[in-house]
């Protein structure tokens, strides 16, 4: 397996503009998390997904960011509209079946709103 | 409030010492306790887990140690190498969830 894969490693935007991120997990992991990491906050989870229904998304920080999973091999996070403060590194990471199961990380999306 | 505290200062070792590092967390019961590893530009990647009823836990040079009663797990690194260089954190799950909960991390320098 590839291992979890995230698409654009980088992105640079203009404020206002919609930005979607997405995220393939391994194969047969059933759990998805989004995270968000900065200097000041460290790495935040935005919202994780258990057989694809959204569990938990209390650290969504506000109504701009949404996260959807349409099926077990696809997830997307949207951030619209895009603000400055939005700035981070986006990962977005899988589990296997039950607790007490590593998590594996994609490397990251370096989003940058101008 | 739920936290989870790692020392934000980096941590300077000269090679071949035992560098330790820390973990509190408060208001948490967690079943289990993971490090991990974070080289720039890169995500984490999974070191160790130690669940509640472990004390101690080896992998080659790593050894974490995890008491619920002080609420702190320490992870030491044996002989270390400058390729030790990195980042650490410490991630705690929410009790009978799958909601992983990262510290901010504490970066080793190992110098030669």
């Amino acid at each position: 397996d590839a291992g979890v894969i995230q698409s654009p490693r980088h992105e640079v935007t203009e404020m206002g503009q919609e930005v979607t991120l997405r995220c393939k997990p391994i194969s047969g992991h059933n759990s998805l998390f989004w995270y968000r990491q900065t200097m000041m906050r460290g790495l935040e989870l935005l919202i994780y997904f258990n057989n694809n229904v959204p569990i938990d998304d209390s650290g969504m920080p506000e109504d701009r960011f949404s996260a959807k999973m349409p099926n077990a091999s696809f997830s997307t996070l949207k951030i619209q509209p895009s603000e400055p403060r939005d700035s981070a590194v986006y990962f977005c990471a899988s589990s296997g079946t039950g607790m007490n199961t590593e998590a594996f990380f994609g490397q990251g999306t370096r989003l940058t709103v101008v | 409030s739920q936290k989870i505290e790692q020392n934000s200062e980096a941590l300077n070792i000269q090679e071949g010492k035992t560098a330790t590092l820390t973990c509190n967390y408060t208001n948490y019961s967690p079943a289990y306790l993971q490090w991990y590893r974070q080289d720039p530009g890169r995500g984490p990647v999974f070191l160790l887990l130690i669940r509640e009823n472990e004390k101690e836990k080896r992998k080659e040079r790593l050894k974490v140690t995890f008491d619920t009663t002080l609420k702190q797990s320490l992870f030491h690194i044996t002989a270390s190498q400058p390729a030790d260089s990195a980042t650490y954190l410490c991630a705690l799950d929410r009790l009978n969830t799958d909601k992983l909960i990262f510290g901010t991390g504490t970066r080793l320098q190992v110098f030669p």
